[in-house]
Formats: structure tokens, sequence, C-alpha cells
């Protein structure tokens, strides 16, 4: 079975920017989560989708958004980038019903 | 503020020794208790999920929950050099389906 798969692997962009990256969850799985982990900070949770609505936000500014397709597949954008948000971004997901998280392997977003 | 707390290590046992990983939470409300493990550069891998008080093993692993005391923890039998790896314990608190994090604990086992 296809664990979960993120794509690019790697993000360089300039401050200012727009970032996209993009998270295919497990086979099944409704719900998918985002969360960065910045050095020295930890995971912090980002947002929750499920069947295509957001459920859940994280402590973080608007700029930080995204969407959930009708695949389950699902967009993080990053707006109006600061040096701050070069981080390594995590997609999980999980099955509609449960909390048990699994995740891909991460965009490591680098901004210059 | 929900807070999970971790022993941030680094840590260092024998091959072969017991590890113990240890960490508190603060939400009473928190109900799944997960161990995950990260290698360097790496993502979370999950290694198991606890949502009982009690112990719960899964091969050379062992997780132990006491809600009462807010206190989880991992056991790692027979460590071996491949265990060496960031433990990072997240708590779920029901619907928000938020996972916090505590900041890990780095555990290195010697050859």
């Amino acid at each position: 079975e296809a664990g979960v798969t993120q794509s690019p692997t790697h993000l360089i962009k300039t401050r200012g920017q727009q970032a996209t990256l993009r998270c295919s969850p497990i086979s099944g799985h409704t719900s998918v989560y985002w969360y960065q982990q910045a050095l020295g900070l930890g995971l912090q949770f980002l947002l929750w989708y499920d069947e295509g609505e957001e459920r859940n936000r994280g402590n973080f500014p608007p700029r930080f958004s995204g969407r959930q397709f009708p695949n389950y597949s699902s967009e993080l954008n990053v707006n109006a980038l600061e040096l701050e948000d070069s981080a390594l971004y995590l997609c999980a997901s999980s099955l509609g019903n449960q909390e048990t998280q699994y995740f891909g392997p991460g965009t490591r977003l680098l901004v210059l | 503020q929900k807070e999970v707390e971790q022993n941030s290590g680094p840590l260092s046992v024998p091959e072969g020794a017991i590890a113990s990983l240890n960490c508190t939470y603060s939400d009473r409300g928190s109900q799944s208790f997960f161990w995950y493990r990260q290698y360097s550069g790496k993502s979370p891998e999950l290694i198991m999920s606890i949502y009982s008080n009690g112990d719960k093993e899964d091969g050379r692993f062992t997780a132990q929950l006491n809600k009462a005391s807010q206190y989880v923890s991992l056991l790692i039998r027979d460590s071996q050099p491949s265990d060496s790896a960031t433990y990072l314990c997240a708590v779920a608190s029901g619907s928000a389906r938020q996972l916090t994090f505590g900041s890990g604990t780095q555990l290195t086992v010697l050859p």
C-alpha cells in the first residue's frame, strides 16, 4: 500500500513569493493534515481537511491556506513568504473517523 | 495552552539495554497518545498509539499511559543502533484532531 506522497521534495523561493505544496493521502484516507517543522520549534499543527472542508486551523496567519480536492489530495499555499517560513512541511493522512495520522516525506521549503 | 513535555536528551544507552522515554501533557481532556520516531532528515514514523491506562506492547516497544498522572512513556527493549533517532510524543484532544507534539527526545544506542 502506497503511503502519503508529497511534492515537491524541495522548494526554493524568495521573500514575498508564493509557495504551493501538494499532498496525496493514503488510499482510503479522507482526512489530510498539514504541519510545519521549523528548526528549534518542533512540529506545529497548521490545518486539517476532511471531505473537502477545512475542519481545524492552527495558530498561523491567514497567508497560510489550503484546500482539499474531490480525490482527497490537498494543497497548501503560503503567500507573501517570509524568511521564517523556511521549514519542513509535513502532510499526514488518516481515516475519516480516526485520529491516527501517517506522515508523508515532507517538502523542505527554503525562503531566501 | 496545551503542552506536551519531553526530556530533550540526548539519551544514550548501550546496545541491548532498555531505553525509557517519558512524556507529560497538560490537557486532562486528552484521549489519544502516540509515539513517533524521526530519523535525521526524515519524516515522523508512527511507532505506537495508546488510548487506555496501562501498558501496550508491540514487539520490542511498550507504551505506558497513566491519565491520572498525565504521563505517557515508551520503553524500547533490547535497544539496537538502528533505534537511534528522535522520539516524538504526540497527544490528540478529541474532535479537533490536532496533534500536539513534544520537542522530542534524541536517543543514541551505542554499539
